[in-house]
């Protein structure tokens, strides 16, 4: 079974708030990544992070910020939420096969 | 193809029937293709990686088959029963921007009925 966490599993809240979703794996993996994905619709990759300090954006333009200053976790935030920013967030590590996944954290910012 | 492609999107078959899923990607700068099955209120789960032109995985009644050359996959489940019931994604790693990225098609939604 994956060791990976996501906290919160939900969370709704009012636009203007500031917010991080939470992301952690105790399988030691460098390569970790943020998903975002709309109801019916692709996984879009939003971030990456191929180690400690290294972060990129992914294929799917996102006004959040991500950052990893330990192997083992990596939090997402948004400075201003929007309703716009309504969606399912998956965080996924790897080594050099395939990505083991979170639970997701839906978001509903109203 | 540019994208991913995943057919059927869904899918409604009987307790015991076969079945089977197409996923069609871009054949240049491949490197690996990932099956997952994702059921409700749960992570996604790897089932397969796959390499090479011609591989084919098996796990239990699961299996999947892929062809570099032409750009696809078919995963086939044997004898369908009710908790296969899930959304069935591929992922394709190719490189892309400098780097190799999984991208993912939207899946196909299996139910399997009683």
């Amino acid at each position: 079974e994956a060791d990976i966490y996501q906290t919160p599993r939900y969370l709704v809240i009012g636009t203007g708030k500031k917010i991080t979703l939470e992301c952690s794996q105790t399988m030691g993996h460098d390569k970790m990544y943020w998903y975002q994905q709309d109801p019916g619709m692709e996984l879009h990759l939003i971030h990456y992070s191929y180690g400690v300090n290294s972060t990129e954006k992914g294929d799917l333009s996102s006004e959040s910020t991500v950052s990893r200053i330990r192997t083992e976790h990596f939090p997402l935030t948004l400075e201003s939420a929007r309703p716009s920013h309504t969606s399912q967030y998956l965080c996924a590590s790897s080594d050099v096969g395939s990505q083991f996944f979170g639970p997701g954290t839906r978001l509903t910012v109203l | 193809i540019l994208n991913v492609e995943q057919s059927p999107q869904s899918l409604h078959v009987q307790e015991g029937d076969s079945t089977n899923f197409t996923c069609s990607f871009p054949s240049s700068n491949f490197y690996a293709l990932h099956w997952y099955r994702w059921e409700t209120a749960k992570s996604p789960e790897a089932l397969f990686v796959m390499t090479l032109n011609g591989d084919e995985k098996k796990k239990g009644r699961i299996s999947a088959t892929l062809n570099t050359k032409e750009g696809y996959s078919y995963l086939y489940i044997k004898g369908s029963q009710p908790e296969d019931s899930a959304t069935y994604l591929c992922a394709p790693r190719l490189f892309r921007a400098g780097t190799y990225k999984y991208i993912f098609g939207t899946g196909t939604r299996l139910k399997v009925l009683a």
